[in-house]
């Protein structure tokens, strides 16, 4: 699986957008990218995923660049419950396999 | 809707006794099933997974087993533990289906420290 590149931590005031980078820059044509987030002491929650396109659901927004080296996880509006360390996970669609977890990106949102 | 249930959440255990973790998983039927660690400060890794009743794949050698009697019950093993299998235990689930991009959802893991 492609390797991924993720800043070490990023701030964002609440109630505005978090837009956090993902670097995948070896990604292969079948690689699906992935977001999960990990709250202190929990299990990673899923996020949303793509292949190429744009993606939206109630939890975020993903956006892959043409060339898909790279994409961004938005979260439109955040707010403290949002505080956690976000990954970005690049995967080989086939069954049952895994997912590599790297370092991520801890976002702290602050009043 | 979807669950996944682990336990126990914190466990504490001597070096060299048994252990036994389970999972199950409600509202789907005939799930991929999976056993990460995630070992202090570091990412997860993935211990097995299963495609079915009775197949385990394991991804790593090492002190743990794990089985799956039933189609949505997945048991994590060891008969003797040692100081390094302390961590963080997760199970998760993803469909099984033709579109294999299907996400893996994680239960709220197993605190074990070895003492």
């Amino acid at each position: 699986d492609a390797k991924t590149t993720q800043p070490t931590s990023m701030d964002c005031a609440e109630g505005r957008a978090a837009n956090l980078p993902c670097n995948h820059s070896t990604i292969s044509g079948n690689e699906y990218v992935y977001w999960y987030r990990q709250i202190h002491s929990q299990g990673p929650q899923y996020i949303i995923h793509g292949l190429k396109n744009n993606e939206t659901n109630e939890m975020a927004s993903l956006i892959i660049t043409e060339d898909r080296k790279s994409s961004t996880l938005i979260l439109p509006h955040a707010t403290l419950r949002d505080t956690a360390v976000y990954y970005c996970i690049v995967r080989v669609a086939g069954t049952a396999s895994k997912l590599t977890f790297g370092t991520g990106t801890r976002l702290q949102v602050t009043l | 809707s979807q669950t996944i249930h682990q336990w126990p959440a914190t466990l504490v255990q001597p070096v060299g006794s048994p252990l036994s973790l389970e999972c199950t998983v409600e509202g789907t039927s005939n799930p991929n099933l999976y056993w990460y660690r995630q070992a202090a400060g570091r990412g997860l890794q993935l211990l097995f997974y299963s495609v079915g009743i009775g197949q385990i794949s394991s991804e790593v050698p090492q002190n743990l087993s794990a089985s799956r009697p039933q189609d949505r019950q997945f048991i994590l093993s060891s008969k003797k533990l040692l100081l390094s299998d302390s961590g963080f235990y997760l199970c998760a689930w993803s469909v099984l289906s033709g579109l294999s991009n299907q996400p893996q959802h994680f239960g709220d893991g197993t605190r074990l420290s070895i003492l």
